[in-house]
């Protein structure tokens, strides 16, 4: 059974403080490492897919990293806003296939 | 506008009452793939489809089927629902394997 893991389960910082997050995810057979922002009542949407090891991506305040070797990619957020408050998501996508693994997700919560 | 459309976004039923979920999408995608979302399990996949005609079960397909007949529909149908389907469902679609997924805004089942 793969395994898509992300820690920590929630978080709660202070408007202005950068923080990260991690997702851990099998190193076998890598194809693709998805990340979605999900606030609450509404669907995920995406941020970022990640296909190549060392590959880095960034949009705006948000930006990740990828090791597929080890199997594991950060997500950062730089100065957190209010706005910056939902649920991250990473999903792995290995093998021959369409199948995408999601981990639990990070809950973050920015206080003004 | 691209968009992912659900229906029906709310239905409460009964155990036995057969039901399907429509999903369609306007962009054009190979991809399209239907998750159920429970607390403290993550997103979790019930079905994808990689083209038209194709299809393949995800990590938790028992109790659901899917057609996929023409590319833009993708149909989620319960031919037998119990009250262990109760849950919060959405379909996606995307471009392909490392494109990323583009999520319907969600439907909520409760069966009694």
């Amino acid at each position: 059974i793969l395994n898509v893991e992300q820690s920590p389960q929630s978080l709660h910082v202070q408007e202005g403080d950068s923080t990260n997050f991690t997702c851990s995810f099998p190193s076998s057979n890598f194809y693709a490492l998805h990340w979605y922002r999900w606030e609450t009542a509404k669907s995920p949407e995406a941020l970022f897919v990640m296909t190549l090891n060392g590959d880095e991506k960034k949009k705006g305040r948000i930006s990740a990293t990828l090791n597929t070797k080890e199997g594991y990619s950060y997500l950062y957020i730089k100065g957190s806003q209010p706005e910056d408050s939902a649920t991250y998501l990473c999903a792995f996508n290995g093998g021959a296939t369409n199948k995408l693994i999601f981990g639990t997700g990070t809950l973050l919560a920015v206080q003004p | 506008e691209a968009q992912v459309t659900q229906n029906p976004r709310y239905l409460i039923t009964v155990t036995g009452k057969k039901l399907t979920v429509t999903c369609s999408q306007n962009m054009n995608h190979e991809y399209m793939s239907w998750y159920r979302q429970d607390p403290g399990l993550g997103l979790r996949q019930i079905y994808y489809s990689m083209n038209v005609e194709v299809t393949d079960k995800g990590d938790v397909p028992e109790g659901y089927k899917v057609s996929r007949k023409e590319k833009r529909n993708f149909p989620l149908i319960l031919e037998s629902p119990s009250p262990n389907q109760t849950s919060l469902y959405f379909c996606a679609s995307s471009a392909g394997r490392n494109q990323p997924q583009h999520f319907g805004d969600g439907t909520r089942l409760s069966i009694l």
